[in-house]
């Protein structure tokens, strides 16, 4: 196992087009994390997968958020009508229940919106 | 007020320096502390994980958590140009277990060790 994947690693969209992400994540963790982080800033927690249920979702992710694990593997996240605010470096992780805290994190997605 | 202060630098010092990085919080919940490292276009790699207060070395790296002041350290001995990179500091009111430990971060500081 190569660690948490993301895909793309880059996206340029226009404003108001919709975007999705993958992340596949390491085949036996069973928790999945979003997170976004914006320049100069640390990363800002979006929302938590265990298997594929998920459990919570921040303020931060709006209405034109969507985010699914199908079957407990992968992940995607949608952002519908995008908007210039939400280009940032979207980074997904996984983990364990033995080691909750210790996350590995992916390469992250890079979204400008133009 | 953010939970979770960190100076962002930026830091620049020469090989072989003593490097000390520190975050300050607000929330008391917070129990578990850790140290990420990020390269550039890279996400976070966990380096250092302490629970409650006192203090943990690995290697070059020692960090130390004083929850009465509620303040982290991270120190970084003979530093090195490989450790130039982005610190961020994280926090949990929980590690797993029965839950699944949601990281709040600092905003992180960038290190620039120069030979």
């Amino acid at each position: 196992d190569t660690g948490v994947s993301q895909n793309p690693r880059h996206k340029i969209t226009k404003r108001g087009q919709n975007v999705t992400f993958r992340c596949d994540p390491i085949s036996e963790h069973n928790r999945l994390y979003w997170y976004r982080q914006t320049l100069g800033q640390g990363p800002e927690f979006l929302t938590y997968f265990q298997n594929e249920a998920q459990l919570e979702k921040s303020r931060l992710l709006s209405d034109r958020f969507s985010a699914e694990r199908p079957k407990g593997s992968f992940s995607t996240l949608e952002i519908q009508r995008t908007e210039q605010g939400d280009s940032a470096m979207y980074l997904c992780a996984s983990s364990s229940h033995r080691e909750g805290y210790g996350y590995t994190f992916g390469s992250g997605t890079r979204l400008t919106v133009v | 007020q953010k939970e979770v202060e960190q100076d962002p630098g930026p830091l620049s010092v020469p090989e072989g320096a003593i490097v000390s990085l520190n975050c300050t919080y607000s929330n008391s919940a917070f129990q578990y502390f850790m140290w990420y490292r990020q390269y550039s276009r890279k996400g976070p790699e966990l380096l250092m994980y302490t629970y409650s207060s006192g203090n943990k070395e690995d290697g070059r790296f020692t960090a130390q958590v004083d929850k009465s002041s509620k303040y982290i350290s991270l120190f970084i001995r003979d530093s090195q140009p490989s450790d130039s990179a982005t610190y961020l500091c994280a926090m949990s009111t929980n590690a797993g277990g029965t839950s699944y430990g949601k990281l709040t971060f600092g905003q992180g500081t960038i290190l620039t060790v120069h030979p």
